[in-house]
């Protein structure tokens, strides 16, 4: 299979830390991309990583990328309720994504 | 206005049915594509069209058809529907067919096969 793996599986923090979730792809890539998906919706698109990048931010957004171990983070700082969700990696190889396993992620008040 | 609608919301059928799936993107993108996303939620590529020819087709059972009538549309339709049918199938679209591109997903469609 060519899905990517995510780390962790599951997240539950306060409001205010702050949450880093790991990904793992298995091919070569163009660019990594971060999606999240609220439940019972479809997922949106978060932050684009090209592959000669190492380190982008967006808002409280911080990704980071390494493709000699084919590895990408997503640090979400001061996290809200709000950002309570799934959040999936995607690989994108030719004309296609390749998304990783999701971690959930649980802010509570 | 919705950017890439798909209807219905939910689907509840019968073994050995066979249903539609329809979507529309109003974005003017040349791409479009469907996804299933299983119990454990894992998203994994069907097919993709682009400008409604298919470049996608990934290791799918021949029941499932896509159909692309124009740019703006990619329906879904299912014959002889299985248990294992039974996940959110998902549309979306982006610009073009190149890796760098965003994709838009739609709501998705919640398909219990009973």
């Amino acid at each position: 299979s060519q899905q990517g793996e995510e780390d962790p599986q599951a997240l539950s923090i306060q409001e205010g830390e702050n949450a880093t979730m790991n990904c793992s792809y298995k091919t070569s890539i163009n660019n990594l991309q971060w999606y999240r998906q609220n439940s019972g919706r479809g997922l949106v698109h978060l932050i684009l990583i090209r592959s000669n990048e190492r380190e982008k931010h967006s808002g409280r957004l911080r990704v980071t990328l390494d493709t000699s171990k084919k590895s990408s983070s997503l640090l979400i700082t001061a996290s809200r309720a709000a950002d309570t969700a799934s959040y999936f990696c995607a690989s994108t190889g030719f004309q296609k994504l390749v998304f990783g396993t999701g971690t959930r992620l649980l802010v509570s008040p | 206005d919705t950017a890439v609608s798909q209807t219905p919301k939910y689907l509840v059928t019968q073994m050995g049915n066979d249903k539609s799936i329809k979507c529309e993107q109003n974005l003017g993108h040349d791409t479009m594509y469907w996804y299933k996303q299983d119990s454990k939620k894992f998203l994994k590529i069907m097919f993709s069209y682009n400008n409604k020819e298919l470049i996608i087709n990934e290791t799918v059972p021949n029941r499932f058809s896509p159909k692309s009538p124009d740019k703006a549309h990619l329906n879904l339709h299912i014959n002889s529907l299985e248990l294992g049918d039974s996940a959110v199938y998902f549309c979306a679209s982006s610009q073009d067919a190149g890796a760098k591109n965003i994709q838009y997903f739609g709501a998705g469609t919640r398909l219990s096969v009973l």
